[in-house]
């Protein structure tokens, strides 16, 4: 079993809409978990962290459910720079960080 | 400008060939990492260096040797390639204790031929 599983999408969604999409975890020892972005051709740059009680950054929403193994992400009033790879990743400690496949999100005009 | 730089951007070399990636970081961290990214797989930590010491070798083959000579200055020497080696090789650096608030490089594209 992969140590974190992405629906690889595409997510294809006008501007304006909601998009949210998941990643699994394995190790249910995992102590951190974040959200990165990935532009086509670029490296990927760190978007937000995700916190039990779940937190909110704009228009970006982060859930974590650690029962179930399962961090969420949720873009509202989608842009069209929100276009972009989304990758899921999870930390055991303080120097590893263990990243899903990702999950590209298209918003058309 | 991310603070970390990598050369070469994009590098085609043969099966027999010897090469050598560099990365660079201007921001003061003191742990510098390589990932490797293959169309459609995640990312895959290959190394980890921490205040100059290897501290992490995720079984990577004998033909990827990093070196870090100080803190600001990573390399991975390739040697032998295998077309399947074909990917782009991040650098990233972050404060020891800090991996999630790494901050990438813009990757070197590796074509094996």
């Amino acid at each position: 079993r992969k140590e974190v599983e992405q629906d690889p999408g595409p997510f294809n969604v006008p501007e304006g809409a909601t998009v949210a999409f998941n990643c699994t975890y394995s190790n249910s020892a995992s102590q951190s978990f974040f959200w990165y972005r990935q532009d086509c051709r670029k490296e990927p740059k760190l978007l937000m962290s995700v916190y039990s009680s779940g937190n909110e950054d704009g228009r970006f929403t982060a859930q974590l459910n650690r029962a179930s193994q399962y961090i969420s992400l949720l873009i509202r009033d989608s842009k069209l720079s929100d276009s972009a790879t989304y990758l899921c990743v999870v930390s055991p400690n303080d120097y590893k960080l263990s990243f899903g496949a990702g999950t590209t999100v298209t918003v058309r005009a | 400008e991310t603070g970390v730089t990598q050369t070469p951007r994009h590098l085609v070399m043969g099966m027999t060939n010897k090469k050598s990636l560099k990365c660079e970081q201007h921001l003061g961290h003191n742990a510098m990492y390589w990932y490797k990214q293959s169309a459609k797989k995640p990312l895959e930590l290959m190394f980890v260096y921490s205040l100059e010491e290897r501290v992490e070798n995720n079984s990577v083959p004998s033909r990827f040797s990093p070196e870090c000579p100080n803190s600001s200055h990573l390399f991975l020497h390739l040697h032998t390639l295998q077309p399947e080696d074909s990917a782009l090789y991040l650098c990233a650096s972050s404060q020891a204790d800090r991996a999630v608030k790494a901050f990438f490089g813009q990757g070197t594209r590796l074509t094996v031929v």
